[in-house]
């Protein structure tokens, strides 16, 4: 069964800080990656995904993440981070039969003003 | 908004008891997901349903059941509720066919349920 580790599980950071956070995923074929954000209280929203070609995909904010398919990882970052990028980032992966995503486990972002 | 309904979004139920949450997909979306987001076990896939059929089950309790009606909205149901149900309940919906296709997904607000 694939899995999804996220390591960081809590980053704090300044305003224009460098974020780079970190997934990697255990399935050995064809992978979709995706991160989505959860702003308080709300639901979550797609940030950027990755289906196939150029493995550095921009998404929204200004955020964008790697492909690495010899490490297994799709970390996400954005050089200079605000205050309302404050969430909770997750990554997630779809892979194999069926359509649903495996997620990790969250890293929650605090942006200090 | 990304187009995905949940109600209610908060619900507050006693040990033992029954409830239903509902979840309106985006216009035109066929495929229903349902998740479960709790502290300690994080986000956790449940359920599929594309167009009516169940297509995949993840981590559900026996106690849990979920259908998808023909106007493809669909309801989980949750019963002999226990306090480690509590949990906030995602919907989500894709415009994915059952064989594939771009399976990204879209999430309602969540509806959170309390057990006490």
């Amino acid at each position: 069964a694939q899995s999804v580790s996220q390591h960081n599980h809590h980053v704090i950071l300044s305003e224009a800080a460098s974020l780079e956070l970190g997934c990697n995923y255990s399935y050995g074929g064809t992978v979709n990656l995706f991160w989505y954000v959860q702003y308080p209280g709300q639901h979550l929203q797609l940030l950027l995904k990755y289906f196939s070609g150029d493995p550095l995909v921009k998404g929204i904010k200004g955020f964008e993440a790697e492909f690495i398919k010899s490490k297994f990882s799709f970390n996400l970052r954005k050089p200079s981070v605000q205050w309302s990028d404050t969430a909770e980032y997750f990554c997630a992966v779809n892979a194999g039969a069926g359509n649903m995503l495996t997620f990790g486990g969250g890293t929650r972002l605090m942006v200090k003003p | 908004d990304s187009g995905v309904t949940q109600t209610p979004k908060h619900l507050i139920t006693a040990t033992g008891q029954r409830v239903t949450l509902r979840c309106s997909p985006r216009s035109g979306d066929l495929s229903v997901y349902w998740y479960q987001q709790s502290l300690d076990q994080g986000l956790q896939f449940l359920i599929h349903y594309y167009n009516g059929e169940e297509r995949a089950k993840g981590n559900i309790l026996e106690r849990f059941s979920a259908q998808q009606f023909p106007d493809l909205h669909s309801e989980l149901n949750l019963s002999s509720l226990e306090l480690g149900d509590s949990a906030l309940y995602f919907c989500a919906s894709s415009a994915t066919t059952h064989s594939g296709g771009t399976p990204e997904a879209f999430f309602g607000q969540g509806t959170r349920l309390t057990v006490v």
